[in-house]
């Protein structure tokens, strides 16, 4: 049974602070991995993806990546209020026509002004 | 990224009736995705819909429940059938891009089972 694990929180940061979101997965084979992020009532959308070991970085936001310890990470700087939400970890497996996301429970994220 | 609507948004159901569940996208894909998202939950595969063959439902969900149409690359549609209230949830469809190796997410059709 391939998994994804998340800390469901919920993770509490002032506004300002550094946020640091947490994955691991089981599938040492899985190649793709995608952080979403979804507002209450709302649905997913897509923060960032990423392939490579590594840190991957767009904005206020860094993905980082080491297949070795099977775990990705979400860095959010200067966060803000606007970022509370649940923010979702999905591991791409499979291939072809077979391909699909396996997701986390997610993790509740509260920045406090 | 792609374009995805998703009717009805919202819907008040009878206990054993069923709602069909419409999903357009702008750009033709191949692959399409029909997730449940229950309450507090997160996101639960229904079932993968590829143009040109049949529906691959995952463990749990079989097609006489959620049958599942897939006549071309902008369209799918998923029906929920003889409905109770344990079907009210948030209904996503989404779509594959693969030059962009990722997913988006329709809007979500919220349906309550009463």
């Amino acid at each position: 049974q391939k998994e994804v694990e998340q800390n469901s929180g919920p993770l509490s940061v002032p506004e300002g602070a550094i946020a640091s979101l947490n994955c691991t997965y089981s599938d040492r084979g899985s190649q793709s991995f995608f952080w979403y992020r979804q507002y209450s009532g709302k649905s997913p959308e897509l923060i960032m993806s990423i392939y490579s070991n590594g840190d991957k970085e767009d904005g206020r936001f860094t993905a980082q990546l080491n297949k070795a310890s099977q775990y990705v990470s979400l860095l959010i700087r200067d966060s803000q209020p606007s970022d509370s939400a649940t923010y979702l970890c999905a591991v791409r497996v499979g291939a072809g026509n077979n391909r699909k996301l396996i997701w986390g429970l997610g993790t509740s994220l509260a920045v406090n002004p | 990224s792609a374009v995805i609507s998703q009717k009805p948004s919202r819907d008040i159901c009878q206990r054993g009736t069923s709602l069909t569940i419409q999903c357009q996208v702008d750009s033709q894909v191949t692959m399409m995705f029909w997730y449940r998202q229950q309450p507090g939950q997160s996101l639960t595969l229904i079932a993968t819909a590829n143009q040109g063959s049949e529906a691959t439902y995952e463990s749990g969900f079989v097609i006489d429940k959620f049958p599942i149409s897939r006549p071309n690359l902008t369209f799918s549609t998923l029906t929920v059938s003889n409905m109770s209230p344990e079907d009210s949830s948030i209904y996503l469809c989404s779509v594959s891009l693969e030059l962009r190796n990722t997913i988006y997410f329709g809007e979500g059709s919220w349906l309550t089972v009463v």
